[in-house]
């Protein structure tokens, strides 16, 4: 299946920071998925991006799409307590792989 | 509640033992998905079936046996699993198969002990 990387694997903030995580695929994507998974829980979407360079935001998120499709990022501003959990890409091919995953933890 | 529905949530098997994972979804969805989660690894896709045809096999040992009756049900049959087959099993749905496969719909996972 497609792989996709996903850096860095744990980020460690104080509440109030920003955060960001990085996807990186080695073959062009046709579109790129964000998921959020709380501790305890299961992954719950968050937002698909599909074209290059798009830019897409969600109160304190934002999400880009490379320009040549094979990376993305998500940034989040300000974190917050509620912000906490593994936040994976998930790489559009034939078949839906997920990345590692990167787990947020903020510290208040 | 996401649509996605898993039973039973927990279950405890000896590696002798013979189980089945049930997963129902109520999205009209044409493809279904079983997830794999073990502690410190990523989510590993193990099986995918879309109107109900397998499309793909992950290289799953035999173990493990799905099946999928209809579009809205999917079952994963366990037999003499292994204590490394320990996990979060997650089951997932979605509206497309393929390139448009679409959102994702998580159930709730059913947590998977082997003694």
């Amino acid at each position: 299946g497609q792989q996709v990387m996903q850096i860095p694997q744990y980020q460690h903030v104080q509440e109030g920071e920003d955060f960001t995580t990085y996807c990186n695929s080695s073959t062009t994507l046709s579109n790129i998925q964000w998921y959020k998974q709380r501790p305890g829980g299961h992954p719950v979407f968050l937002i698909q991006l599909v074209k290059s360079g798009e830019v897409k935001k969600q109160k304190r998120l934002t999400f880009q799409f490379g320009e040549a499709k094979k990376n993305s990022s998500l940034h989040i501003t300000a974190t917050q307590t509620t912000d906490v959990g593994t936040y994976f890409c998930v790489g559009g091919s034939y078949i839906p792989t997920f990345g590692r995953g990167t787990s947020l933890i903020v510290h208040p | 509640e996401t649509g996605v529905t898993q039973t039973p949530r927990h279950l405890v098997m000896g590696m002798t033992n013979k189980k089945s994972l049930k997963c129902e979804q109520h999205l009209g969805h044409n493809a279904m998905y079983w997830y794999k989660q073990s502690a410190k690894k990523p989510l590993e896709l193990m099986f995918v079936y879309s109107l109900e045809e397998r499309v793909e096999n992950n290289s799953v040992p035999s173990r493990f046996s799905p099946e999928c009756p209809n579009s809205s049900h999917l079952f994963l049959h366990l037999h003499t699993l292994q204590p490394e087959d320990s996990a979060l099993y997650l089951c997932a749905s979605s509206q497309g198969q393929g390139a448009n496969t679409g959102e994702l719909f998580f159930g709730e996972g059913s947590r998977l002990t082997v003694l």
